[in-house]
Parts: structure tokens; C-alpha cells; sequence
């Protein structure tokens, strides 16, 4: 069982959509989780990053952890075409140093 | 502020050359990850350096890949006799030590013909 898994998609919306990308870990040692974007051929970028259960919002972002059910959300409200890239979840692994295990990405197109 | 910076950007290398991908950390960074990227696996740790010092490197292949990061200059990831499966993208990424957020530099996409 891989480490974090992740609906790669393509998720397609139209603009101004709300948008839901999920993920599910495995160990229950992880305690951090952070979402990453990544446009295409271009270097993953740290979107957010939240420590505990519960919500943590930042402009139309919001990331949400569910420890007890081990799930992680990221939601997108008022989607825009500029959103359009792969969206990546990530934990890093207190066995490798911190080293992030990602899950594989969420593609996502929003169309104008 | 620079960010984590990686050169060269894109490399073409014939089988069984030698391949230096480079990685200078964001200032005030002094611990460097790699990982590597192929379509439709995602992203692997490789390996996690601090200055002069190899901490994991359980996720670098035993053979032809090794990595450092010097006391002065840029974090170096070396893969020697370059096979056609080596051609991938590689990203470096930097932190302090009192965090776990990770910040990537653009990558280093290796094509081996």
C-alpha cells in the first residue's frame, strides 16, 4: 500500500466552480500535511500546510485533515483558468528525515 | 530573495555519459532533498543532505547515483553511465532546520538518447 494516494484525475470545471481534491495516507506517524501546485515542466510550488485536524484557510484555499479517518482535502472556491495544474499532497516521513512522500497528483483544468 | 535555484535546466546526455545536476539552496537553507519525477509515478525522495553530510539516501538506486553538498558551492547529484530510464525530471528542495516545508527550485529535466 502506497504511502499516500491520490485521484490523479483530470478533473475538469468550468470557472468558479468549487473544487474538492482528496487524499488518503496510510501511517498514522504522519503529523503534517501540505498541498503543492505545479504548472507544467515547472517546479512544484507550496500552496499550504497545516499541522493538526480541522480547517485552515487562505484566500480561496482552504486545506482540511480528518486524522481519525486519515484523509486530506484541499478546496479551490471560485475556481479560475489560472488554477489549471497538478495538484499535489505531501507528508514528510519522520523515517527518511522528513523527506515528503507525495501522492501521484490531482490534473486539473478549469475552463473559462 | 532567491529562490532554490537549479542548472542547468534541461540536459541531454548520451548512454553511459556522465550526468551533474546542481542545486544551490534558498539562503538561510542548509538541508537539500532530491527527488526525481517520471510520468505517471510522481515524485521520489532520493536523498537528503545536510552541508558535508549524507543523512538518507535510502530512496538513491545503489549503483551510478551519488550525491553531496559541500561545505561552500552547490549540492551535486551525479549519475554516471546515464541509461535510457535515467531521463526524468529532477528537482531539488531546500529547508531550514527548524521546519518541515520543503521549497523547490524549477528542476532539472534529463534527457539521455
Amino acid at each position: 500500500q502506497k504511502e499516500v494516494e491520490q485521484d490523479p484525475g483530470p478533473l475538469s470545471v468550468p470557472e468558479g466552480a468549487i473544487v474538492s481534491l482528496n487524499c488518503t495516507y496510510s501511517n498514522s506517524a504522519f503529523q503534517y500535511f501540505m498541498w503543492y501546485r505545479q504548472y507544467s515542466r515547472k517546479g512544484p510550488e507550496l500552496l499550504m500546510y497545516t499541522y493538526s485536524s480541522g480547517n485552515k484557510e487562505d484566500g480561496r484555499f482552504t486545506a482540511q485533515v480528518d486524522k481519525s479517518s486519515k484523509y486530506i482535502s484541499l478546496f479551490i472556491r471560485d475556481s479560475q483558468p489560472s488554477d489549471s495544474a497538478t495538484y499535489l499532497c505531501a507528508t514528510p516521513d519522520p523515517n527518511s528525515g522528513y523527506a515528503l512522500n507525495f501522492g501521484k497528483g490531482t490534473s486539473l483544468l478549469v475552463t473559462p | 530573495n532567491a529562490g532554490v535555484m537549479q542548472n542547468p535546466r534541461h540536459l541531454v546526455r548520451r548512454r553511459g555519459q556522465e550526468a551533474r545536476l546542481r542545486c544551490s539552496p534558498m539562503k538561510g537553507h542548509s538541508h537539500v532533498y532530491w527527488y526525481r519525477q517520471l510520468p505517471e509515478e510522481g515524485l521520489k525522495f532520493m536523498v537528503y543532505l545536510q552541508k558535508e553530510n549524507i543523512i538518507d539516501e535510502s530512496g538513491m538506486p545503489k549503483e551510478r547515483f551519488s550525491a553531496e553538498f559541500p561545505k561552500e558551492g552547490p549540492s551535486i547529484l551525479r549519475i554516471q553511465q546515464v541509461v535510457r530510464g535515467d531521463s526524468a525530471a529532477y528537482f531539488c528542495a531546500t529547508k531550514t532546520g527548524g521546519t518541515y516545508e520543503q521549497y523547490f527550485g524549477p528542476g532539472t529535466r534529463l534527457t539521455v538518447t
